[in-house]
Parts: C-alpha cells; structure tokens; sequence
C-alpha cells in the first residue's frame, strides 16, 4: 500500500541534543510537510517543500532545520532540542490535489 | 477571528447514535475542506474530502459543504466506539499548500 512513513516512532533525546527524525513515501507526491502538534492542540506547519523548494513558516524557530534529498525522503532536524520541542512531529504529502496524508507520526521526549 | 472555527467538545454519544460535527470559516477563498479522524498518539487520518457544495457520503460517513454560509459539517451514522478518536476539519485553497484546521472535536461513543 502506498504510504507516508516515519521513523523513529518514539525518540528520546537529551536537552541540547541533536536529533533527527526521518519521512519517507511511497505515493510519489511532490509536496511534503512537516508539523509539530502538542497535546489537545491542531497541527501546527514548520516548513514544507514544494518538490526542492523549501518553504518556511515565518514562526518556525531558527532551532528546526530541514532536508529533502530526493522526493521520496525528507529529513527534520533540531538542532538543539528545549524541553518546550517535546511534542509529536508530523510528515504529510499531497500531490496534484490538495488533501494531505499524514504518516504516524513520531513522539519526541526531550529530557 | 480565526480562520477556521470548531467547538472542542468533547461530544459523548450512545453506540449507534448519528454524531455531527462542524466546522465555520471566515475566509471565501477556502475550496477544499477535508475531515481528519486522530486517534490518540497516532496520526490524523484522511476521512472524506470534497470540493464542491453539497452532501459526499462514505460508507457511515457524510461531509457537508454549504460554501454560501461557510460552514462545513461530518456526520457519522450509527456509531460504534471505534470511531472514538479526535476529528479535525482542515480547509485550503488552489495555489495554497498551507491547511487551515480546526481545534479539533473529540469523540466518545459509549457502548
């Protein structure tokens, strides 16, 4: 089945510690996102590229980076994790229309 | 006001019994509005999307599109508890990737 993945599903990192969570998919769509969403709260847009153009939301912290090496891949990187980036991050595509699929998600506890 | 307006809730209901949920919005420019089912700690998942006025029927569930009131609606025939989970209405434009949500409306269907 085509689908949107991410790995790990639950990462531990350690205050200040880079980490880096990973998205990959299987429906060939040229638009991927990431998202932060926090307890009881909708999803909230970092970043998103639309094939290699990157696009940032103007609130997004200096703190989360991005990469998308090919369009199947894309990569979230913070650099120096606060205990306030303790959250679930979110990876969707869309293709020629504009509904996104979301993958599972990964569960990150910044201790 | 925000761009996106949806009642929390929660809503608890009786198995068996019709749940409706809605959504209003304020921005005209919006022409395709998704529901989104979120289970806890996992991803959301893509229920119904549409694009036009009217009534689009899935199964149990029907989404609802009245464009000239802005107000968008899900219903959920004869419920069972595994449709408990957290819906969210989401809504965007052509040229825009960037989704609108709601709050969020979480669900219990009580056996």
């Amino acid at each position: 089945d085509a689908m949107v993945i991410q790995n790990p599903r639950y990462q531990v990192t350690q205050f200040g510690k880079p980490v880096t969570l990973s998205c990959s998919q299987t429906l060939n769509h040229n638009v991927m996102y990431w998202y932060q969403q926090k307890s009881s709260q909708a999803p909230k847009l970092l970043f998103h590229y639309y094939d290699k153009d990157f696009n940032n939301e103007a609130d997004t912290p200096d703190n989360f980076q991005s990469r998308r090496p090919n369009t199947s891949f894309c990569f979230l990187d913070i650099r120096s994790p606060g205990l306030g980036d303790a959250a679930m991050y979110l990876c969707a595509t869309s293709g020629q229309t504009y509904e996104q699929y979301f993958g599972p998600g990964t569960r990150l506890t910044v201790t | 006001q925000k761009e996106v307006e949806q009642d929390p809730g929660p809503l608890s209901v009786p198995e068996g019994a019709i749940v409706s949920l809605n959504c209003t919005y304020s921005n005209s420019a919006f022409q395709y509005f998704m529901w989104y089912r979120q289970y806890s700690r996992k991803g959301p998942e893509l229920l119904m999307y549409t694009y036009s006025s009217g009534n689009k029927e899935d199964g149990r569930f029907t989404a609802q599109v009245d464009k000239s009131s802005k107000y968008i609606s899900l219903f959920i025939r004869d419920s069972q508890p595994s449709d408990s989970a957290t819906y969210l209405c989401a809504m965007n434009y052509y040229g825009n990737n960037r989704l609108a949500f709601g709050k969020g409306n979480q669900v219990v269907v009580i056996p």
